[in-house]
């Protein structure tokens, strides 16, 4: 089935340490966005990337960096810069932007809590 | 820059009261309004969409009008059931960049 997949769903890290977050998705979409979810703040952007080896920044971006290798992967890593990264994670994808009515499509998310 | 506005929650209703979620944006040209939902650990769900104004989405009962007039894509169900316990993003998609940018979100709950 198509979809977008994300893992781990539940990631616990200790302070100054580094984590990567995995998106794959195989529903051929060029567009892929990282969202983070904090309780009553919405969906806050970190990253997007339109295409394959581009990246630009969200509203969020500090503390976060990404890649695009590969059409179907872009990876999150949340590093020790980022002050408050406990929260809910979310991937997704879209078909290429020239339309604003394309959906765009979310994973089921990743948990990651610092300790 | 975009915006949107929802109203204020949680909302807590009986099985198969009328649901009206109120949403209100801000953008610059014609951009395209979505409802998301999400159950409970789950990722979002697309509920319905429509891309011009006068366009309304619909689906599993739930419906929304592209008012550009007023500005508002507000979310409506006619009788809600339990089932519908979820919480609601209004977002909308336009710009250079295409990023969908959401409202807050609100919690509904749907008593037997």
């Amino acid at each position: 089935d198509g979809g977008i997949t994300q893992s781990p769903k539940y990631l616990f890290r200790k302070e100054g340490q580094n984590v990567t977050l995995s998106c794959e998705q195989n529903l051929n979409h060029d567009a892929m966005y990282w969202y983070r979810q904090d309780p009553g703040q919405g969906l806050r952007l970190i990253y997007y990337s339109q295409i394959v080896n581009d990246f630009q920044k969200g509203d969020i971006a500090e503390g976060y960096s990404v890649s695009r290798e590969k059409k179907e992967s872009f990876p999150l890593t949340v590093t020790s810069a980022q002050k408050n990264p406990t929260a809910f994670y979310l991937c997704a994808s879209s078909p290429r932007r020239e339309f604003t009515g394309n959906t765009i499509y979310f994973g089921e998310g990743s948990w990651l809590t610092v300790v | 820059g975009d915006s949107v506005t929802q109203m204020e929650g949680p909302v807590t209703l009986s099985e198969e009261a009328f649901l009206t979620i109120n949403c209100t944006y801000t953008a610059t040209g014609y951009p395209s309004l979505f409802w998301y939902v999400q159950y409970p650990g789950e990722g979002l769900q697309l509920l319905l969409k429509a891309t011009k104004a006068d366009d309304k989405g619909s689906n599993k009962g739930f419906e929304a009008t592209y008012r550009k007039e007023t500005t508002s894509f507000h979310l409506e169900k006619g009788s809600v059931q339990v089932s519908d316990s979820a919480v609601y993003f209004c977002a909308l998609r336009g710009g250079a960049n295409s990023k969908l940018t959401f409202g807050k979100g609100i919690t509904l709950s749907v008593r037997p």
